[in-house]
């Protein structure tokens, strides 16, 4: 099945730099990647999600990119502010289903310092 | 904007009882799901369910547990006899389209087995 791998798992940037979480997908049927980010003790909540047709998608500070070839796609936050602290999960999800299902990565802690 | 909710939002239960956690999808959606999360990692996909029968299950989901649509809004997920590595944040999630389209997420439901 499929599995998602995510580096680096803690991550600690000055404001107003950039950050950037990596992640890799083992199953090339999947076709669809989104990224939430946890605040602690909240539900995940999607921040942006990108589909297989697509090499790059941006919103504001934060973009997502994909190579399908490597398997592998990136998030990206520019100017962070200290309201982007949270936990970010990449994700993936095959479509061998109906209800297709997302399968998470394990999280990068992302913290921003003052 | 309408949003996917759960009850109750903490159980305390003793192990070998059974549980039922309840969630209210997002009423025009038609795919649920649920996920839990033991603390401190990933999220981790449970079941799927579409047209009143189960899309897709992971390994976690064995005989123990069970889901089900009683009516219209609700979507339950019971665990027959709990064991203590079952204590987790459990959380539902809808879509409104099977694949490649944004879940959901309810605000989750935290068990406690003692």
């Amino acid at each position: 099945g499929e599995n998602v791998e995510q580096h680096p798992s803690t991550l600690s940037v000055q404001e107003g730099d950039s950050a950037v979480i990596k992640c890799t997908y083992s199953d090339s049927a999947s076709n669809y990647f989104p990224w939430y980010k946890q605040e602690l003790g909240k539900r995940p909540q999607l921040i942006i999600d990108i589909r297989s047709n697509v090499g790059e998608k941006k919103d504001q500070r934060i973009a997502v990119t994909l190579n399908k070839t490597a398997k592998h796609f990136s998030l990206h936050i520019t100017e962070t502010q200290p309201e982007d602290s949270a936990v970010y999960f990449c994700a993936a999800s095959p479509p061998y289903s109906s209800a297709s299902k997302i399968i998470f990565g394990s999280g990068t802690r992302l913290s921003i310092r003052p | 904007e309408p949003e996917v909710t759960q009850t109750p939002s903490h159980q305390v239960t003793q192990m070998g009882q059974e549980v039922i956690l309840r969630c209210v999808p997002i009423s025009n959606h038609l795919y649920f799901y649920w996920y839990r999360q033991i603390l401190g990692q990933k999220v981790e996909f449970l079941v799927s369910f579409y047209n009143n029968e189960i899309s897709e299950k992971s390994e976690i989901f064995d005989d123990q547990f069970s889901v089900e649509r009683p009516d219209g809004s609700n979507f339950t997920l019971k665990i027959r006899s709990t064991k203590l590595e079952d204590s987790a944040m459990y959380f539902c999630a809808s879509t409104r389209q099977g694949n490649s389209y944004e879940q959901y997420f309810g605000p989750g439901t935290r068990l406690t087995v003692t």
